[in-house]
């Protein structure tokens, strides 16, 4: 078990580029999450994915913002156009399933600093 | 809508003393109630959890108890360490059938322990 991880780690981008990042969940768990934590808050979710479906998005998640999990694996968040106020801690979570005893194994995050 | 609140830091304790961070949460169900910790440079761990009222969740000396009386699930030590410098998250998670699974956290608590 490797854990959850992120690539890269650190990014920094000037304002109106687009970004990518990548997210490698723990193998065998079905359930995916997308979380933003910006300086001094707690995380805030963003959207989820169940195997390769997109179950849901926060309303933090703009027209800008984009997520994959092709093939149910890894999974990709694309942010188009960045704007400073995209400037966070992006984290990746994965969990087995949603309820139950099952947790949320986070990996380290990417922080994004628009310039 | 669902949400956690937890006390303002940042809280400086001397070594060995007794820790108690508060959080309070409300819920339109019977949710599930854990303490994350970020360590400095590090990703978020899952520190303890508690699934239904009135158990407890016990972890490294740690203990918080999921009181559905009064919507709380107060995180605490008796004897701190410097080790446990960090950032404490409470957080809750939805349960009910067809929820998102994913977690609503506090804004977070800085532990800082002073040798």
């Amino acid at each position: 078990d490797t854990g959850v991880s992120q690539d890269p780690r650190h990014k920094i981008t000037k304002r109106g580029q687009n970004v990518t990042f990548r997210c490698d969940p723990i193998s065998e768990h079905n359930r995916l999450y997308w979380y933003r934590q910006t300086l001094g808050q707690g995380p805030e979710f963003l959207t989820y994915f169940q195997n390769e479906a997109q179950l849901e998005k926060s309303r933090l998640l703009s027209d800008r913002f984009s997520a994959e999990r092709p093939k149910g694996s890894f999974s990709t968040l694309e942010i188009q156009r960045t704007e400073q106020g995209d400037s966070a801690m992006y984290l990746c979570a994965s969990s087995l399933s949603a309820g139950g005893s099952n947790e949320q194994y986070f990996g380290p995050g990417t922080r994004l600093t628009v310039t | 809508g669902d949400s956690v609140t937890q006390m303002e830091g940042p809280v400086t304790l001397s070594e060995e003393a007794f820790l108690t961070i508060n959080c309070t949460y409300t819920a339109t169900g019977y949710p599930s109630l854990f303490w994350y910790v970020q360590y400095p440079g590090e990703g978020l761990q899952l520190l303890l959890k508690a699934t239904k009222a009135d158990d407890k969740g016990s972890n490294k000396g740690f203990e918080a108890t999921y009181r559905k009386e009064t919507t709380s699930f107060h995180l605490e030590k008796g004897s701190v360490q410097v080790s446990d410098s960090a950032v404490y998250f409470c957080a809750l998670r939805e349960n009910y059938g067809g929820s998102q699974g994913n977690l609503i956290f506090g804004k977070g608590t800085k532990l800082s322990v002073k040798p």
